[in-house]
């Protein structure tokens, strides 16, 4: 079946420092990725997606490459904020058929720290 | 209220009682699906509805009961829990059930549920 891993955490950084979040996938066909981010006491909001190979998702700083040749879809952003700490879950939705169904990750969380 | 809301957002609940969580999208989707979050797991899908119907069915145990009465509505009806149910809980909503590319959700902010 589909599956989504990522790294586990919790990754610590100072601000201002470079993040990436890895993420590998699962899957038969061709899913689309995302990645959702989970602020303290709320539910998960869509960061970014890609929907085919090659293709980048950005959002607040924050870039995905999809790369179907290494099945991967890591998350990088340049400089990182302590508003930034959070869980980092990574998906897949793969097409069944029957509709549309998200495969996540067990979520990543980041620390940031001034 | 925009969004997805979900109420309430903490229930302490004995093994004996029976419960629900309440969940209403403002967005004007069609499709509802219930998640469990437990820490350390991937999110589990447990209930998908399209148009009120129930088109999924993650092998939940019957004491979880969905029901969807309209497209911006979606309840959870809990009886006879277990401690290991103990989780949060979260509702989504999107457009569509999806084609190819998939149609993104928007999720609530769960309801954190103890079981004692």
């Amino acid at each position: 079946g589909d599956s989504v891993t990522q790294m586990e955490g919790p990754v610590t950084l100072s601000e201002e420092a470079f993040l990436t979040i890895n993420c590998t996938y699962t899957a038969t066909g061709y899913p689309s990725l995302f990645w959702y981010v989970q602020y303290p006491g709320e539910g998960l909001q869509l960061l970014l997606k890609a929907t085919k190979a090659d293709d980048k998702g950005s959002n607040k700083g924050f870039e995905a490459t999809y790369r179907k040749e290494t099945t991967s879809f890591h998350l990088e952003k340049g400089s990182v904020q302590v508003s930034d700490s959070a869980v980092y879950f990574c998906a897949l939705s793969a097409y069944t058929g029957g509709g549309n169904k998200l495969t996540f990750g067990t979520g990543t969380q980041l620390k940031v720290e001034l | 209220e925009t969004g997805v809301t979900q109420t309430p957002r903490h229930l302490v609940m004995g093994m004996t009682n029976k419960k629900s969580l309440k969940c209403e999208q403002h967005l004007g989707h069609n499709a509802m699906y219930w998640y469990k979050q437990s820490a350390k797991k991937p999110l589990e899908l447990m209930f998908v509805y399209s148009l009120e119907e129930r088109v999924e069915n993650n092998s939940v145990p019957s004491r979880f009961s969905p029901e969807c009465p309209n497209s911006s509505h979606l309840f959870l009806h809990l009886h006879t829990l277990q401690p290991e149910d103990s989780a949060l809980y979260l509702c989504a909503s999107s457009q569509e059930i999806g084609g190819p590319l998939g149609y993104e959700q928007y999720f609530g902010p769960g309801t954190r549920l103890t079981v004692t």
